[in-house]
């Protein structure tokens, strides 16, 4: 069985702060997908990354960097400089890999951090 | 080259009542994903379909809730007999490919249904 989780509930920061949002996940593939998506308040999902289980290197996009740590199974994303627009909920998300298993398609979501970003 | 669009974006119905969910995936996707968020909560899977094909329904609930994704039209998951706790919001996603595209899922704006 797959499981995701996000241990911090509720992340409250001052704007230009740092803030990192922890994920660790639990899969028995070998082959699987990471993701993280962003829920502003108006409700809707917006896709942040997707991380392949072979490509443990880290990635960065502006403000946004994602550390993948396969020893540790965890996918952390750390927002640099934050700013107010980012407050949202952000959920970490795992997915089996490989072909030819239907089943194997869904995506299975963390609990969600909502992150306070205060002017 | 319009998204995922779900309708509608807030429907509410009373205790009893039937509530349908419409899903329309991209052009070209032929694969419908459904997901409930409950309140302060992280979407669950419930069902994976393809053109008239239901794949995996593991996370449906037994009763009261089906889907369907035909030749012909958006894809609908349909509550029967709503009760409170069906409140939530249903995202709808849909890929092209059996598995995620290389940039994930495209996730539709989602329908919050309040029961009242």
């Amino acid at each position: 069985a797959q499981k995701v989780t996000q241990a911090q509930t509720e992340i409250s920061v001052v704007e230009k702060e740092d803030v990192t949002l922890d994920c660790v996940y639990e899969t028995r593939d070998t082959t699987y997908y990471l993701f993280w998506y962003k829920q502003p308040p108006s409700g809707e999902l917006v896709f942040l990354i997707r991380r392949n289980s072979f490509d443990e290197q880290n990635e960065i996009s502006g403000r946004y960097s994602w550390n993948f740590q396969k020893s540790t199974s965890s996918f952390n994303f750390t927002i640099t400089a934050s700013q107010v627009v980012d407050s949202a909920v952000y959920f970490c998300a795992l997915r089996k890999g490989g072909k030819g298993n239907n089943a194997g398609n869904m995506l299975t979501f963390g609990g969600g951090t909502r992150l306070m970003v205060k002017p | 080259n319009a998204g995922v669009m779900q309708n509608p974006r807030h429907l509410v119905r009373r205790r009893g009542q039937e509530a349908r969910l419409r899903c329309s995936p991209m052009k070209g996707h032929s694969h419908v994903y459904w997901y409930r968020q409950l309140p302060e909560e992280g979407l669950k899977f419930m069902v994976y379909l393809q053109k008239e094909n239901i794949i995996d329904e593991s996370g449906m609930p037994k009763e009261r809730f089906s889907a369907e994704f035909p030749k012909e039209g958006p894809s609908i998951l349909r509550i029967q007999q709503v009760v409170r706790g069906d409140s939530a919001a249903y995202f709808c996603a849909s890929s092209p490919t059996q598995g995620a595209r290389p940039y994930g899922y495209t996730f539709g704006s989602g329908t919050r249904l309040t029961v009242v």
